[in-house]
């Protein structure tokens, strides 16, 4: 089956620091990558659709110059998440559309200090 | 708007018993896919079972089925024969054309020995 990656998949930063997050997909190209982030014990929640060329759609309440998104080639995504607070802290899983079908990758855990 | 609703927060079951867990949706779309994903501790996300509005059948793979009754608006994950590795959270998940996931609040199976 298809694979992503994502890396680093554990992160621990200071706060006011930036971090980028990488999601690759590793044996075929997508067009649209997503980003979701799932709060402890909690569902995953959509952020945003990460459009190849072009800027990402972000969901409501989704500070689009807190959460930086790009998509830079066909199998990769970044998610910079800028000036990173304790609040944060969370764990953050891409899924990448091929045709039809989505994979998702391990997922990162961010913990913000 | 697109709902997904798990009403269980936690499940228990004996080992080698069925289990069913439950998952209503609401959409207006005519088209829409419903899936069933499992995520242990370590984070990830495993794709188990999809459903399509349009399939006659219930879907079956493997241990797991999924009795889809659309008048009903509900798409149920059943697991026979319970294993311990099947302790696990479980996330119903709805797609509705977009390629955009919208998710369940999850239900945590504990397997007993």
């Amino acid at each position: 089956g298809a694979v992503v990656s994502q890396h680093p998949s554990r992160v621990i930063c200071k706060s006011g620091t930036s971090v980028k997050i990488e999601c690759r997909s590793l044996d075929f190209q997508a067009t649209t990558m997503f980003w979701y982030r799932q709060f402890p014990k909690k569902s995953l929640m959509l952020m945003a659709t990460s459009n190849e060329g072009s800027k990402a759609t972000y969901e409501q309440g989704v500070e689009k110059d807190k959460f930086l998104i790009n998509h830079a080639s066909l199998t990769l995504s970044t998610l910079t998440v800028t000036s990173a607070h304790p609040e944060d802290s969370s764990f953050y899983i891409c899924s990448a559309r091929r045709e039809d079908e989505q994979f998702f990758g391990p997922g990162t855990r961010l913990t913000v200090l | 708007a697109q709902k997904i609703t798990q009403t269980q927060p936690g499940m228990f079951v004996q080992e080698k018993e069925a289990v069913t867990l439950d998952c209503t949706y609401d959409t207006s779309d005519p088209s829409y896919g419903l899936f069933w994903y499992k995520q242990p501790s370590s984070g990830e996300m495993i794709f188990l079972i999809y459903q399509g509005s349009y399939d006659q059948q219930n879907a079956t793979e493997g241990r797991y089925s999924l009795n889809f009754q659309k008048a009903r608006k509900s798409a149920n994950l059943v697991i026979s024969a319970s294993q311990l590795g099947d302790s696990a959270m479980y996330f119903c998940a709805m797609e509705g054309g977009t390629y955009k996931y919208i998710f369940g609040t999850g239900t945590r199976l504990k397997v007993l020995a």
